[in-house]
């Protein structure tokens, strides 16, 4: 069965502070992608990164980084200096193929405080 | 940018009674998917459709049904409401077929049943 896990519940930082989030999953596929998602007190889910299991590169956008690992099942995010805007519920998700209608398997999501 | 509408942020109703929540993107979209997001648990799939008329139950359709009588409108029906429908819905689309597009959210609906 596939399944996304976020073992943080909640974490709390000082702005400026690095943090990562871990997400770790689990697929039977071969080809897989993984996103991350970010969840502002607005409500909307807001997209972030995908990444596909072919690619193993590292990306970076700004403050932002990913670490993808497939020797571990892992896909961690990375916020460098992070900011009070920061602050926001995140979700790792996982493709499921099978159907091919773009479902997502979601994580249980992180909520990251960063305080002035 | 793909706008994903949900007809209320937030909405009391109490227990039995029939509850309707829409959902309207305007991207042509063909994929639309009904989520709820609970406290520890993040999101799950209660429905998704993937053509107009065309339905399939996601990891938790009891006590829910959907319709889709037009490509941009998704709705999700709570039959008889129980105080543990209480959650938010998440309504998002996508575009057809390709399990690499990502998903475009509404804002959610804030339901409490009493």
């Amino acid at each position: 069965a596939q399944k996304v896990t976020q073992a943080q519940t909640e974490i709390s930082v000082v702005e400026k502070e690095d943090v990562t989030l871990d997400c770790v999953y689990e697929t039977r596929d071969t080809t897989y992608y993984l996103f991350w998602y970010k969840q502002p007190p607005s409500g909307e889910l807001v997209f972030l990164i995908r990444r596909n299991s072919f690619d193993e590169q590292n990306e970076i956008s700004g403050r932002y980084s990913w670490n993808f690992q497939k020797s571990t099942s892992s896909f961690n995010f990375t916020i460098t200096a992070s900011q009070v805007v920061d602050s926001a519920v995140y979700f790792c998700a996982l493709s499921e193929l099978a159907s091919n209608t773009g479902k997502l398997i979601f994580g249980q999501g992180t909520t990251l405080q960063v305080k002035p | 940018d793909v706008k994903v509408t949900q007809s209320s942020r937030y909405l009391v109703k109490r227990t039995g009674e029939k509850v309707f929540l829409e959902c309207v993107q305007d991207m042509d979209h063909e994929n639309m998917f009904w989520y709820r997001q609970d406290p520890g648990l993040g999101l799950r799939l209660i429905y998704f459709s993937y053509d107009v008329k065309m339905k399939e139950k996601g990891d938790i359709p009891e006590g829910y049904s959907v319709s889709r009588e037009k490509k941009e409108r998704f709705s999700l029906i709570l039959e008889s409401a129980s105080t543990n429908q209480t959650s938010m819905y998440l309504c998002a689309s996508s575009l057809e077929g390709a399990p690499h597009e990502k998903l475009f959210f509404g804002s959610g609906t804030q339901l409490s049943v009493l």
